[in-house]
């Protein structure tokens, strides 16, 4: 039990509808990141929020859209994706972006896009 | 560019040992992490290492030799629930961690 939470834990969506992803943490941490997973390949970072500001955000394309309400909230908005966006989604959350602040994980979100 | 290798996939057998293997190249070096993912789980962190030498946990250890680029971590007395992919990662000069694809550790009873 990592004090990370996702939801949905899976959805498929067709490439022209519009979904959002949520990850809530309950840990009091202050940093909070979007990976997307492929099978067989690396972690990608997608986004970085510290204390709800954007601190980083890796080229991702604009129909992936973040929002980090507040520091327990991050959501990924998702509109007009593509096939290869299937993926799961991994949110964690550190205390800080230092070296030694360890990401803790939520279990995902695995979607599909017809 | 930046880059962590791993071995795609090991067997092993209940009650053995097996070491992972990682080696890296990445623009500055804050530590090398790992972590255990199981199969439509969360990834779990395992060990940080920063400094060159062994770090024992129980029956999981990390080793790093900066100056080679390589870690490895040493899994002993394995059990079937160790089945699971374990994922490599460096923290860069920009502390953003680099990833290494993971590799897919089997154990056979």
């Amino acid at each position: 039990e990592t004090g990370v939470t996702q939801t949905p834990r899976h959805l498929v969506m067709g490439m022209t509808n519009k979904k959002s992803l949520k990850c809530e943490q309950h840990l009091g941490h202050n940093a909070m990141y979007w990976y997307k997973q492929s099978a067989k390949k690396p972690l990608e970072l997608m986004f970085v929020y510290s204390l709800e500001e954007r601190v980083e955000n890796n080229s991702v394309p604009s129909r992936f859209s973040p929002e980090c309400p507040n520091s327990s909230h991050l959501f990924l908005h998702l509109h007009t994706l593509q096939p290869e966006d299937s993926a799961l989604y991994l949110c964690a959350s550190s205390q800080g972006t230092g070296v030694t602040d360890t990401q803790y994980f939520g279990p995902g979100t695995r979607l599909t896009v017809l | 560019g930046q880059n962590i290798d791993q071995p795609t996939e090991m067997t092993a057998t209940e009650g053995a040992i097996v070491q992972i293997n990682c080696t890296y190249q990445t623009s500055g070096f804050n530590g090398l992490f790992w972590y255990q993912q199981h199969a439509g789980e969360a990834p779990t962190f395992l060990s940080y290492n920063v400094l060159d030498g062994l770090e024992e946990k129980g029956r999981f250890s990390s080793f790093l030799s900066r100056s080679k680029g390589y870690s490895y971590l040493l899994l002993k007395e394995l059990q079937m629930k160790d089945s699971a992919s374990y994922l490599c990662a460096v923290m860069d000069s920009n502390y953003q961690l680099i990833w290494g694809a993971g590799t897919k550790l089997i154990i056979k009873p």
